[in-house]
């Protein structure tokens, strides 16, 4: 069946750092690939989208390429910070079900 | 424009007791998903309904069951409950019968002693 992978977390960076966080997916056909951010107290918000193959999702300075031959949507974040302390959720849009990878929780300390 | 609501935010319930949950989607949103986000198992999809119609489903016994009024808001009902059931209910809106975007409200904690 569908799964999504992510790199076990938590994760601690400092300001300013290069952020990446992997994720890889199983899935018949071609999915439509999410990054989800999920802020203390909060419900999740979408982050950024990328629907074929090839097609880099972006925003707020977060970036992720859909790359079909390794199964793979990374996300990727040149310098974070500490507003960007939240847990990031990737997934998969395939047969009308969305299916959650199981977070990554990112603190950026100063 | 208003975001997703959902009541109450924070529950606390008795095991064997039911519960309800209610889910206002976004002005014109016709789409309504829940899910289920728990420490152990992550955010598990529980179902989605559109037009009033439930058009899919997760992996959940039967104990919980939902609906959707013509105005588009949602109720999720958990009858028996058992401590397993403790966990944050997340419900998301969008447009279409799960659109590329949905937005999510803040949630329902829910606590079962």
């Amino acid at each position: 069946g569908n799964s999504v992978t992510q790199m076990e977390g938590p994760v601690t960076l400092s300001e300013e750092a290069f952020l990446t966080i992997n994720c890889t997916y199983t899935a018949t056909g071609y999915p439509s690939l999410f990054w989800y951010v999920q802020y203390p107290g909060e419900g999740l918000q979408l982050l950024l989208k990328a629907t074929k193959a090839d097609d880099k999702g972006s925003n707020k300075g977060f970036e992720a390429t859909y790359r079909k031959e390794t199964t793979s949507f990374h996300l990727e974040k040149g310098s974070v910070q500490v507003s960007d302390s939240a847990v990031y959720f990737c997934a998969l849009r395939s047969n009308d079900k969305v299916i959650f990878g199981p977070g990554t929780s990112l603190s950026v300390i100063p | 424009k208003a975001g997703v609501t959902q009541t109450p935010r924070y529950l606390i319930k008795t095991r064997g007791q039911q519960v309800t949950l209610s889910c206002s989607p976004i002005s014109g949103h016709r789409s309504v998903s829940w899910y289920q986000q728990t420490p152990g198992q992550g955010l598990q999809f529980l179902f989605e309904y559109f037009s009033e119609t439930q058009r899919n489903k997760g992996n959940f016994p039967g104990r919980f069951s939902g609906r959707q009024f013509s105005n588009s808001r949602s109720e999720m009902n958990v009858s028996t409950l058992e401590l397993g059931d403790s966990a944050l209910y997340l419900c998301a809106s969008s447009l279409r019968q799960i659109s590329y975007e949905q937005y999510f409200g803040p949630g329902t904690r829910l606590t079962v002693t």
